[in-house]
C-alpha cells in the first residue's frame, strides 16, 4: 500500500547545531506537507512543498519528486525546535486526505 | 475564525457512552477531514467532507463511528459505544477545497483536537 517513511525516528541535537530529516513515499504525491507538533500537541504548519524548495527562516525543506522524497533542513537549532516532526503525502484521486509517517521526535538540548 | 477549533478539549468517558466532538473549519474553507493520533496507530485519515458532495469514509473504523456536516461548515463526530480502543486524540482539519497542486486549495490546518479517554 501507499507508504511515507521517515528517519531517523528520533534525534537528540546540542543547541545551535544543524539537522536533516528524511521523509520517502511510496507514488508521486499531489501535496505534501511538513508539521511540526509542539508539546500541546497542536500541529503547525511548516512547508506544503510537493516539489522544490522553500525556505523559511532557520527551516528550508526539499522535495524532489521524481525520487520520492523531501528533506526538512533545521539550521541552528533552538530549544523551542523539539517536538515530533510529521510529514504527510496526499496522492490524489477523489479523496484529498493526508497519509503520515511515524514522524521524528526531536530533543533540542541547552 | 483565525484557525481550525474544536471542542471540547478534552472528554473522558465511560465505555458504552456515546460521545460527541465538534469541529468549526477556517471560514470560508469547504474542505473538512477528521483524523485521529493514537500510541498505537499514529495519525491516520478518518473521513473527509467535500463541500456538497458525499463524504468519504472510508478511514473510519467501525459503523459505531459517524460525522456530519452541517451547512457546509461545524462538522460533529459522533463515537457510539465507545470502547477503550477509542482512546485517542481526535483531529479536525480544512482546506480551500481540492483542485489540482494549487497550495491555497490543497494545505491542510489542523485544530488543537480533542483527547478522548474511554474508562
Amino acid at each position: 500500500g501507499i507508504q511515507v517513511e521517515q528517519s531517523p525516528p528520533d534525534l537528540i541535537l546540542q543547541e545551535g547545531a544543524n539537522s536533516t530529516l528524511r521523509c520517502n513515499f511510496s507514488d508521486s504525491v499531489n501535496n505534501l506537507q511538513w508539521f511540526h507538533q509542539n508539546p500541546w500537541g497542536q500541529l503547525i504548519n511548516l512547508f506544503y512543498i510537493p516539489s522544490g524548495t522553500k525556505q523559511n527562516g532557520r527551516l528550508s525543506a526539499t522535495t524532489v519528486a521524481t525520487e520520492r522524497y523531501s528533506l526538512l533542513y533545521i539550521s541552528s537549532s533552538q530549544t523551542t525546535d523539539s517536538g515530533v516532526y510529521f510529514c504527510a503525502a496526499n496522492y490524489g484521486g477523489a479523496t484529498n486526505k493526508l497519509i503520515f509517517g511515524t514522524g521524528t521526535l526531536l530533543a533540542v538540548q541547552p | 475564525g483565525a484557525g481550525v477549533s474544536q471542542s471540547p478539549s478534552n472528554k473522558v468517558t465511560e465505555k458504552g457512552k456515546d460521545v460527541e466532538l465538534r469541529c468549526d473549519p477556517i471560514s470560508g474553507h469547504t474542505a473538512l477531514y477528521w483524523y485521529r493520533q493514537s500510541l498505537g496507530q499514529g495519525l491516520e485519515f478518518l473521513i473527509y467532507f467535500q463541500g456538497n458532495s458525499a463524504p468519504d469514509k472510508s478511514g473510519l473504523p467501525s459503523d459505531r463511528f459517524s460525522a456530519e456536516r452541517t451547512g457546509g461548515s461545524v462538522s460533529t463526530l459522533t463515537i457510539q459505544r465507545t470502547q477503550q480502543e477509542d482512546s485517542a486524540v481526535y483531529l479536525c482539519a480544512s482546506s480551500g477545497r481540492t483542485s489540482g497542486m494549487s497550495r491555497l486549495y490543497n494545505e491542510q490546518f489542523f485544530g488543537p483536537g480533542t483527547r478522548l479517554t474511554v474508562l
